[in-house]
């Protein structure tokens, strides 16, 4: 049972690049999310889906896209990276996306902009 | 607004200390509140939360929070630190999945 996993662990891109994080979860969850963290800023919330077939905006969706590919699998894709986003990015999951349940988080992509 | 605000960024306690990790929050609904820690290069693990109920939680490897309404605070301790306790800790109000910017905790030997 691996969990969450995050591909890639590391990644530096050109201003401009694109690129798309991909996860996946087997532990037969039905929300998953993004976040990014920074230093100073916690974790913040980029995007989630709260079930197959549907995703929403967080607190700091723009310069982002994602894709709920099936149950199992949330891709995160940025279209033309800035240096702004060169950041930590977690992906996590949880039974649904109620408030009482907890997310279990990957191990994270560090990602530099150049 | 939703807000989590953790006191100190910084906090380093000698082994077999009081570990105190400050959490405080604002909420316009009865809050839902965790504690998650990471350790270096790790993703977050679940600590302990605070749904409904009783307002002493406790978790995983001797830690507890009590939440207090009266305060708005959900302050995370430890009787004793022990050196395998040196992480990263985050508050998070999980009603809007909003995180506090995070305790670095440092354990001296």
């Amino acid at each position: 049972n691996a969990g969450v996993t995050q591909t890639p662990k590391f990644q530096v891109l050109k201003t401009g690049q694109s690129m798309t994080l991909q996860c996946a979860q087997d532990m037969n969850h039905n929300s998953m999310y993004w976040y990014r963290q920074d230093p100073g800023m916690g974790l913040r919330l980029i995007y989630y889906s709260a079930s197959e077939g549907t995703t929403d905006k967080g607190e700091v969706p723009n310069g982002y896209n994602v894709s709920r590919l099936n149950k199992r699998e949330f891709s995160l894709r940025l279209e033309s990276a800035a240096p702004s986003q060169t950041s930590v990015y977690f992906c996590a999951s949880s039974v649904w996306g109620q408030i009482i349940n907890e997310q279990f988080f990957g191990p994270g992509t560090r990602l530099t902009v150049l | 607004a939703q807000s989590v605000t953790q006191l100190g960024s910084h906090v380093s306690v000698s082994e077999g200390a009081l570990v105190l990790l400050r959490c405080n929050y604002s909420s316009s609904v009865p809050p839902y509140l965790f504690w998650y820690v990471q350790y270096p290069n790790q993703g977050l693990q679940l600590l302990l939360k605070y749904t409904t109920g009783a307002t002493l939680v406790k978790g995983i490897n001797g830690f507890e929070a009590e939440f207090k309404k009266s305060e708005t605070s959900f302050h995370l301790t430890k009787p004793s630190a022990h050196m395998s306790d040196a992480a990263e800790y985050f508050c998070a109000l999980n009603n809007d999945m909003r995180f506090g910017a995070g305790t670095r905790l440092t354990v001296k030997p």
